[in-house]
């Protein structure tokens, strides 16, 4: 059964300070793993798609990479507006767009 | 402008009622999908259809009956409603099994 597994649930942060988010999974045949951003209130917001290990991609302050058995998001001087939940989700092969989620990491910047 | 809306926002009603929430997408994708997230955070699937015709069907109570009127549309409607069913729902959309994008919720409180 494909699971997802993120660590760790909440992580505090100053202002500045560097961190990685990690996204463990296990998947009969990956298709792709993606990573959003969900504020309070709101619906998840696409970040990025990984399709095979070692493929890396970039947005702003944060960086996607994928191995073939995790993912790390790698936040660098990150700021308060960061602050969000970061969630992963995997989907296999043949599954019709079915994405299997992690509980998400908590993410909080203080200034 | 909004790619994918939900209404209403908000929906508070009591046991044994049926409810319906409403979603529209206007990025011209062909699938669309119902996701449940509980207290925890945690992200769930429940349906999904391409072009009008369901694709995926997760173990969700017979209750709970998506509709798509046309590829722009899919609505969920809900007999019975229990208190487990409390939650918020999110419709999301996405070109054939590319990256999903989501709308803003529908808070649904049964008391």
């Amino acid at each position: 059964e494909d699971q997802v597994t993120q660590s760790p649930e909440a992580l505090r942060l100053q202002e500045g300070e560097s961190s990685s988010l990690n996204c463990s999974y296990t998947v009969s045949g990956l298709r792709g793993l993606f990573w959003y951003r969900q504020d309070p209130g709101k619906g998840p917001e696409f970040l990025f798609t990984l399709y095979s290990a070692g493929e890396e991609k970039e947005k702003e302050r944060l960086k996607a990479t994928l191995t073939k058995k995790e993912s790390f998001l790698h936040i660098t001087a990150p700021k308060p507006e960061d602050s969000a939940t970061y969630l992963c989700a995997v989907e296999s092969h043949n599954q019709g767009g079915k994405l299997i989620f992690g509980q998400g990491t908590e993410l909080s910047v203080k200034p | 402008d909004t790619a994918v809306s939900q209404t209403p926002k908000y929906l508070v009603t009591q046991m044994g009622n049926d409810k319906s929430i409403k979603c529209e997408q206007n990025l011209g994708h062909d699938t669309m999908y119902w996701y449940k997230q509980d207290s925890k955070k945690f992200l769930k699937i429940m349906f999904s259809y391409n072009n009008k015709e369901l694709i995926i069907n997760e173990t969700v109570p017979n209750r709970f009956s998506p509709k798509s009127p046309d590829k722009a549309h899919l609505n969920l409607h809900i007999n019975s409603l229990e208190l487990g069913d409390s939650a918020v729902y999110f419709c999301a959309s996405s070109q054939e099994t590319y990256e999903q994008y989501f709308g803003p919720g529908t808070r649904l409180t049964v008391t």
